[in-house]
């Protein structure tokens, strides 16, 4: 079955660092491949996403490359800022799953100033 | 554009207490997923309906736990008795019915079972 694993946290790095958190899948079909935050007391909500092979995803200042030779869908930004201080989830979805979303276990980030 | 609205925020109640969580989703989404969250657990998916119908309820950890999806734009899950263990965030979700879409999250009910 299809499955999401991310790097275990909490990851603390100090601002303006370099942020590098892990993803990889596993899936049967071809799936759509998400990056949501959650910020303490809201839901989850979308970052960016990529839906087909070599896509790279990005907003605010995050990239992801969709990488299909390695099933990798790793998060990175350039230089990190206390604001960014949250929970990360990498995720899947095809339609093998029916319309169900897999979501890795989450990423706790903290950035000190 | 409104977002997935859940009510109420918080709810605090007494163990054997019944509990109705409720979910408006985005008009126009056809998939609505019911999920909880704990430190334990991490983020767990409970149900998801699309076109209003049920298709997997396997996450519903046990009989006390009922979801109904009456129309396209209200759902509420059921938690009846209550107990301190089920005490956790929940989120309703929405989507269209598409892989490529991602899933649009309301704010959750933080719910506390004494």
């Amino acid at each position: 079955g299809n499955s999401v694993t991310q790097m275990e946290g909490p990851v603390t790095l100090s601002e303006e660092a370099f942020l590098t958190i892990n993803c990889t899948y596993t899936a049967t079909g071809y799936p759509s491949l998400f990056w949501y935050v959650q910020y303490p007391g809201e839901g989850l909500q979308l970052l960016l996403k990529a839906t087909k092979a070599d896509d790279k995803g990005s907003n605010k200042g995050f990239e992801a490359t969709y990488r299909k030779e390695t099933t990798s869908f790793h998060l990175e930004k350039g230089s990190v800022q206390v604001s960014d201080s949250a929970v990360y989830f990498c995720a899947l979805s095809d339609r093998t799953g029916g319309f169900k979303t897999i979501f890795g276990a989450g990423t706790r980030l903290f950035v000190k100033a | 554009d409104a977002g997935v609205i859940q009510s109420p925020r918080h709810e605090v109640t007494e163990m054997g207490q019944e509990v109705t969580l409720r979910c408006k989703p985005i008009s126009g989404h056809n998939s609505l997923f019911w999920y909880r969250q704990t430190m334990m657990r991490g983020l767990e998916l409970l149900i998801y309906f699309n076109n209003n119908v049920p298709i997997d309820d396997s996450g519903m950890p046990e009989d006390r736990f009922s979801a109904k999806m009456p129309n396209a734009s209200f759902s509420t899950l059921k938690i009846q008795p209550s107990e301190p263990r089920d005490s956790a965030v929940y989120f309703c979700a929405s989507t269209l019915g598409d892989s490529n879409q991602p899933q649009h999250f309301g704010d959750g009910t933080r719910l506390s079972i004494l």
